[in-house]
Parts: C-alpha cells; structure tokens; sequence
C-alpha cells in the first residue's frame, strides 16, 4: 500500500504572500505524481502530472518540482489571491498500477 | 467542465437498498476509474475499467460491483447499504497510461439514511 503524506494540513496566508506545501511518498516504486485542486462543492481539477526527477511544471502562479530519489514534492504559489482558496491534494501512481493514491491534502485559506 | 458527467448529482436512500451510480467518461478516454471520498478519510480508489474489461480493483467492498459498457459509460452498483456507505463518489477518465492525467466528474453525493 503506497502512503502519500502532504503537510501542512492547512494553511492560512494573507493575499499577496506566497505559499509552499509538500507531498511526501515512498520514492520505490514510483511512477508519476499528480496535483489537484479542489475547491468546495466543485470536483478535483488537475493541475500537473510529473514523472521525471527534477521536474518542474508552472502554470501562471502556480509551480511544481519534483525529486524522485528522495520521495516529495513541492507545490509553490506565489502571490497568493481569494480565488487560490482550495485544498491541494497530490496523489501518485505506482509502477504497475494506474489507480491513484491520494494524500489527505493541504487546505489553503487566502486570506483578503 | 472536466468533460466527465455523473449522475444523479445527490441520491438519498435508505439501510439495505441497492443504487446505480452512473458515469460518462471524457470523449475519447478508453479508462473510468472510480474513488470514494468519505468523512475524514482520503480519495479512496474503488475500481478501474479499461475499455470494457476491469483493470484494477482497490478497497471496494464486495457489497459494490462496477461495470463498463461497450459505449464506454460506466455503472457503480452499491449494494445492501449501510449508513457508512454515504459519502461522495467520483468518476474520473483518462486516456490510458499512469501518466495520463485523470479527469474527475462532479461526484454523487450519496447520504444513506
């Protein structure tokens, strides 16, 4: 059984700060790993998927890297607005597997 | 829009009946996978179908079975329900491989009463 970790727990921040979170798994057994956001009342909407060491992925504030060897990842924000409020859950598949395993998230408040 | 429907949008029911949750994946997507988000706990995969034929199975219970028909849609049966069973149950599709990304649908809310 793949154990995904992610902390904080939650996060609150003033509008305008930027903001880290990690996601920790067991790096045997590695196949990609994903990030989602997931705002209230809505479904999970993908953000990034990463399989290679090093990786680092952006889109508009938001970025992501990516270490293998060591088993985490980050999930940057920069400049933090209301809208960013969501909670941040990454998730990873194993070799041999295509299911994912999620982690419990990180509950990001922005605060105005 | 993920592309992904799912529907009923809420289903109330009540101890020992049996209901369909049903999912339409993303045109085009050969797999549906289906998870479980229940109080307190996790995204918690349930099942994965691949162009009609199961591909994985993770903690579903034997009281819930899952099917994928040949225009790709896909059914969650669930089975002799217990108030534990309430929880919010997501689809989601991709094209095919671990590194595709899964797009999630809106969920049913299921609430057994």
């Amino acid at each position: 059984i793949l154990n995904v970790e992610q902390s904080p727990q939650s996060l609150h921040v003033q509008e305008g700060d930027s903001t880290n979170f990690t996601c920790s798994f067991p790096s045997s057994n590695f196949y990609a790993l994903h990030w989602y956001r997931w705002e209230t009342a809505k479904s999970p909407e993908a953000l990034f998927v990463m399989t290679l060491n090093g990786d680092e992925k952006k889109k508009g504030r938001i970025s992501a890297t990516l270490n293998t060897k060591e088993g985490y990842s980050y999930l940057y924000i920069k400049g933090s607005q209301p809208e960013d409020s969501a909670t941040y859950l990454c998730a990873l598949t194993g070799a041999g597997s295509y299911q994912l395993t999620f982690g419990k998230g990180t509950k990001l408040s922005v605060i105005p | 829009d993920s592309g992904v429907t799912q529907t009923p949008k809420h289903l109330i029911t009540a101890t020992g009946q049996r209901v369909t949750l049903r999912c339409s994946p993303r045109s085009g997507d050969l797999s549906v996978y289906w998870y479980q988000q229940s109080l307190d706990q996790g995204l918690q995969f349930l099942i994965q179908y691949y162009n009609g034929e199961e591909r994985a199975k993770g903690n579903i219970l034997e009281r819930f079975s899952a099917q994928q028909f040949p225009d790709l849609h896909s059914e969650l049966n669930l089975s002799s329900l217990e108030l534990g069973d309430s929880a919010l149950y997501f689809c989601a599709s991709s094209a095919d491989t671990g590194t595709d990304t899964q797009y999630f649908g809106p969920g049913t809310r299921l609430t057994v009463l």
